[in-house]
């Protein structure tokens, strides 16, 4: 199974600042299709789980700009460019590169 | 409006069995793939089960292999998780999602979820 890991478990942030959170995998996620199928989900605290950004970098309809993704091959990041108090709660990546599909345990964005 | 609404959760023994099922409006059913994911309480998420927009294939995590059965009635726009042999460690909260087709398994849209609780 492909094991992804975040880092850090929790990530303290003023209001306004950037915020950058890592994932990687314990493989290349190079789909056979020549893409990376490594997506990313917020959860805010209390709701279901949101779609943010799919194959890296491409953002869901509906998600600001202030959300970015990139990498490639087993390294990823999630950036915030300023943090706002809506974006409070725990971030996950998830692999779609092969079966079982597998999560990283997530990282806990918070206001200092 | 896209919708998925999940129902059946409930307290179940050890052993037991429960029926899950996600109701899906607001878009063409048949056309999306369909997805379970389950998160115990305090924890993260756990990817349990996909099944293709026509029902023909279908893959599980480790562990529920051999005890749950995901399976979809396209006439009825609904998913279902059916659970056998049930364990303490499946208590979770139990979400649908659907499957954004060409997106690599990117789940664009989720249930509230259902609650599962597996105590004697």
């Amino acid at each position: 199974d492909i094991v992804m890991t975040q880092s850090p478990l929790s990530l303290p942030v003023t209001l306004g600042q950037p915020a950058s959170i890592s994932c990687r995998s314990s493989q290349s996620l190079v789909h056979s299709n020549g893409n990376a199928h490594l997506n990313w989900f917020q959860q805010r605290p209390g709701q279901s789980p949101r779609a943010l950004i799919y194959k890296v970098s491409n953002r869901d309809s509906g998600v600001p700009d202030r959300f970015s993704g990139s990498g490639s091959g087993s390294e990823f990041t999630l950036k915030i460019s300023r943090v706002e108090a809506e974006d409070v709660g725990v971030y996950y990546c998830m692999q779609g590169t092969d079966w079982p599909l597998t999560f990283g345990g997530g990282t806990k964005v918070e206001i200092k | 409006e896209v919708q998925l609404l999940e129902s059946g959760g409930g307290l179940v023994q050890p052993g037991g069995s429960l029926r899950l099922s996600c109701a899906a409006s607001g878009f063409t059913f048949r056309n999306y793939a369909m997805t379970w994911v389950r998160q115990a309480p305090g924890r993260g998420l756990e990817w349990v089960s996909a099944i293709t927009g026509s029902g023909g294939s279908t893959n599980y995590a480790d562990s529920v292999k051999g005890r749950f059965t995901i399976s979809r009635d396209n006439s009825k726009n609904t998913l279902y998780l059916q659970m056998n042999s049930l364990r303490a460690e499946d208590t979770a909260v139990y979400y649908c999602a659907r499957d954004r087709p060409l997106s690599g398994w990117f789940f664009d849209c989720w249930g509230q979820g259902t609650q599962v609780t597996v105590s004697s």
